[in-house]
Parts: C-alpha cells; structure tokens; sequence
C-alpha cells in the first residue's frame, strides 16, 4: 500500500538554525499538508499546498516557514531561523483528487530545537 | 470556524470491555468527520471517516462511529477492547465546501489505556 514518508525521524538543531523538512507524499496525490504536534498537544494545521502555491495557511505559519515541491515526488517545509518553541512532531500528508478523499498521514519528523 | 472537542483526556478500559471515546464538533456546513489513532512514536493512521450517507461508519480494526447531526456528535466505540487498542485517539473535521485542499482541525485527543 503506498505511503507517505519523511525524513528525517529526528533532527536536532540549535536555536537561529535553519532546517528542511523532507515529505514524499503518496504519487498522484495532489494535495499536501503540513502539521505540527507540540509534546503533548493536538495536531494543528500549518499549511496546505496545491497547484504549486499554498492554498492555506494558518497563524502559526509565518515569515519563518516556506513550503516548496521542488520536483515531481518532494515536498518540504522549511524553517529559516529556529526558535525554541517550534520544538514538536512535524507531520506532511497528502490527498487524492477527491474533494472528499482521506489525509493520508506520514510518520513525522521529531524537531527538537537547543 | 471549525473546532472539536474531546471531553476525555484520558480513559482506562479493561481488556474484553466496550469502548466509547466521545467527539463534538462545530462546522458550519456538512462537516466531514474523522477518527485517527497513534500509537506512541508513530504517525496518524485513519480509523474511519464520515462524509454523508449512512450515520454509522465500520472502521478498521473493529471500531465504529456513528454521526449525529442533532448533537453534532462523532462518537467512536469498540464492542470489545484488546490490549493493543491502547493509543491517543483523534478526532477530526474537515470540510468539503470551503474548498478542495481544506484543511482538518483536530481535537485534543484521549489517551486510551487498556487494563488486562
């Protein structure tokens, strides 16, 4: 069955660092998401894409985070300058054609910021 | 705008007993409803979805939800609990009718423990 991937599963940076986040959504997908999981908290919304440019994007998702598909299979999120609390598990998932269709989830990079 | 609420944070079963793990949400439109489960250290596998059509919705691994419009209510149950059920449990909305790429909102989800 196919699957959503990332990587990496951990990463470790420090503070003002900059970081990539690397997704492979499931091929012929045509919407993708990012999400985020502070420790201990619920899964929240960051930004969703589609087309090439986002179509969404929540408060959380400032200046700092840019997304990009820079070919036809990888989807990243970028954080240029690191900060503490963006410490958490980043989620990607992708969607089929469907309006109605499933987010299918991968199984996230855990961020940790120093 | 779209919330959920998950009054249980956390809920002990015994092993064989019925489960019922509650959902509320607010959506302003024909919500479509969403039950996700990690296991620690793991990502969010789908245990079932609701978008129309007939309230109560089979999922994998046993479980079930019906939807109640009236009491904008997603409940997921268990007849039988097993050991390996114990996870946190997330439900989810998201809509069809703000647009295609809508995003889902999550709820803060209920740790599942499972006694033997």
């Amino acid at each position: 069955e196919p699957e959503v991937t990332q990587t990496p599963s951990h990463q470790v940076t420090q503070m003002g660092q900059e970081v990539i986040l690397r997704c492979v959504p499931i091929s012929n997908h045509l919407y993708f998401y990012w999400y985020r999981q502070i420790l201990g908290q619920k899964v929240e919304f960051l930004v969703s894409f589609y087309n090439n440019e986002i179509s969404e994007k929540s408060e959380i998702f400032d200046d700092q985070f840019s997304v990009e598909r820079p070919d036809g299979s990888n989807f990243t999120l970028k954080i240029r300058s690191t900060k503490l609390e963006d410490s958490a598990m980043y989620f990607c998932a992708s969607k089929g054609r469907e309006v109605t269709g499933t987010q299918y989830f991968g199984p996230g990079t855990r961020l940790l910021v120093l | 705008a779209q919330s959920v609420t998950q009054p249980d944070i956390h809920i002990t079963v015994s092993e064989g007993a019925s489960l019922e793990l509650r959902c509320n949400y607010s959506y302003g439109a024909t919500p479509y409803l969403f039950w996700y489960v990690q296991s620690p250290g793991q990502g969010l596998q789908l245990l079932l979805k609701y978008f129309s059509g007939d309230t109560l919705v089979q999922g994998i691994k046993g479980f079930e939800a019906e939807f109640k419009r009236s009491q904008s209510s997603f409940n997921l149950r268990k007849p039988s609990v097993h050991w390996s059920d114990a996870a946190e449990y997330f439900c989810a909305v998201g809509g069809g009718n703000t647009g295609t790429a809508s995003k889902l909102t999550f709820g803060t989800g209920t740790r599942l423990q499972v006694t033997l």
